[in-house]
């Protein structure tokens, strides 16, 4: 059973348009989540992250949205650049849960940026 | 600044044989360390995760197996190799209290033939 979602395999978008990344969880213990890019062949890169006592990050152009009641979670990049066309992977964690558990991730969703 | 290195970077090996991934942290004390496992169309998976040396906790079960001989060395074995073993095997590290976040290294690609 997959707890962490990412319906979209893939997404293109315009260059300096918005891109709306979108993710959806079922685990009501995560508190968590964080948006993770990725070119091929290499590891994630760590972008932006959200606890669930927020509903909103910024940081530069990305933005990350939390509706707990939905359990929902949206990466916007705004204005899409050539260089954000990558994979990126959602992320979740039970950390509140205590210890060290790893990351839940959903299966990516492949953004590219057309020119 | 902290750095994580994984090697090596590519490998190719045959079925039945032993496997060893070596992954190291610089520039941190005491971190957690993760082994996940990318395979297609199944996103990130995790394999194992250590809070110390000698502390190893498994995810899943399977033929790999890991161990932490020292505080920034984490390593991913196996005695035989199997086919469905083929995968990106990343590796990353989080601060030991409150390290939500997680920082992963650039990865090593096997293929088992």
């Amino acid at each position: 059973d997959q707890q962490v979602k990412q319906n979209s395999p893939s997404l293109s978008v315009q260059e300096g348009r918005i891109s709306i990344l979108n993710c959806d969880y079922t685990n009501s213990m995560f508190d968590y989540f964080l948006w993770y890019k990725k070119y091929p062949a290499e590891g994630p890169t760590f972008l932006i992250s959200i606890s669930s006592i927020k509903d909103k990050n910024e940081d530069g152009r990305f933005t990350v949205f939390l509706n707990k009641s939905a359990k929902h979670l949206s990466l916007h990049i705004v204005p899409s650049q050539p260089g954000d066309s990558a994979v990126y992977f959602c992320a979740a964690s039970d950390y509140s849960g205590g210890g060290a558990d790893g990351l839940t991730f959903g299966k990516g969703t492949h953004l590219i940026i057309q020119p | 600044s902290q750095t994580i290195h994984q090697w090596p970077a590519t490998l190719v090996q045959p079925v039945g044989s032993p496997l060893s991934l070596e992954c190291t942290v610089e520039g941190t004390s005491n971190p957690n360390l993760y082994w996940y496992r990318q395979a297609a169309g199944r996103g990130l998976q995790l394999l194992f995760y250590s809070v110390g040396i000698g502390q190893i906790s498994s995810e899943v079960p399977q033929n790999l197996s890991a161990s932490r001989p020292q505080d920034r060395q984490f390593i991913l074995s196996s005695k035989k190799l199997l086919l469905s073993d083929s995968g990106f095997y990343l590796c990353a590290w989080s601060v030991q209290l409150g390290g939500e976040t997680q920082y992963f290294g650039p990865g090593t690609r096997l293929l088992v033939l």
